[in-house]
């Protein structure tokens, strides 16, 4: 069956470093990646959309890398601040079905003054 | 309010007893999801719809009832709730148009079946 896994324990780093969280995919071959945030007592919130064709995308702090035949997403938060503390979710979908997404645990990341 | 709203944001009910929770969009927003959130399970949907009239179901359906009469509203119906259905429910819209594929989730409702 298709399997999303992320970080199974929370992530502890220091305000400036780089963080950085895996999402590993089996028995699946999805056409994009999403990555989403999601703060205690609230919906997610999308952040970066990377494609099967695209190796890396990069928003502000933020950066994602998709390897399809590892079939693994890194995702990259630079300069870290006590606000990025938050759960991180990836979500691989498939273009041809109907949007559906498949979600991963999600990874909690503490960032530390 | 412009966004994705739901009702109620929490509720305590029996078991046995029929529930609805309700979600409304203001975009006109094409697909619609209801998920559930439970720990150790992350997001799993339940069911979405692809525009009025149209719903299928997601990956955990059984005990719910949807219906989308309208493009705005998506109402969750739990027929006879039972404990395992104690979870935390987030509706979700998507614009088909949009390139990016992504989710606008509402703010959640805590459901307490007891």
């Amino acid at each position: 069956s298709q399997k999303i896994e992320q970080n199974s324990e929370a992530l502890n780093i220091q305000e400036g470093k780089t963080a950085t969280l895996t999402c590993n995919y089996t028995n699946y071959s999805p056409a994009y990646l999403q990555w989403y945030r999601q703060d205690p007592g609230r919906g997610p919130v999308f952040l970066l959309l990377i494609r099967e064709n695209e190796k890396e995308k990069r928003k502000e702090r933020l950066k994602v890398t998709f390897d399809t035949t590892l079939k693994q997403s890194l995702f990259h938060i630079t300069a870290s601040q006590p606000a990025d503390s938050a759960t991180y979710l990836c979500a691989p979908g498939e273009t041809g079905n109907n949007r559906k997404l498949i979600w991963g645990l999600g990874t909690s990341l503490a960032v530390n003054p | 309010d412009a966004g994705i709203t739901q009702s109620p944001r929490y509720k305590i009910t029996e078991t046995g007893r029929q529930v609805t929770l309700m979600c409304h969009q203001t975009w006109s927003h094409s697909y619609m999801f209801w998920y559930r959130q439970d720990l150790g399970h992350g997001l799993r949907l339940i069911y979405y719809s692809a525009a009025a009239d149209i719903t299928d179901k997601g990956e955990v359906p059984d005990g719910y009832v949807v219906s989308r009469s309208k493009t705005e509203n998506f109402p969750l119906t739990l027929e006879s709730a039972t404990r395992s259905q104690t979870s935390v429910y987030f509706c979700a819209s998507l614009n088909i148009r949009q390139v990016t594929y992504e989710q606008y989730f509402g703010p959640g409702t805590r459901l307490t079946v007891t």
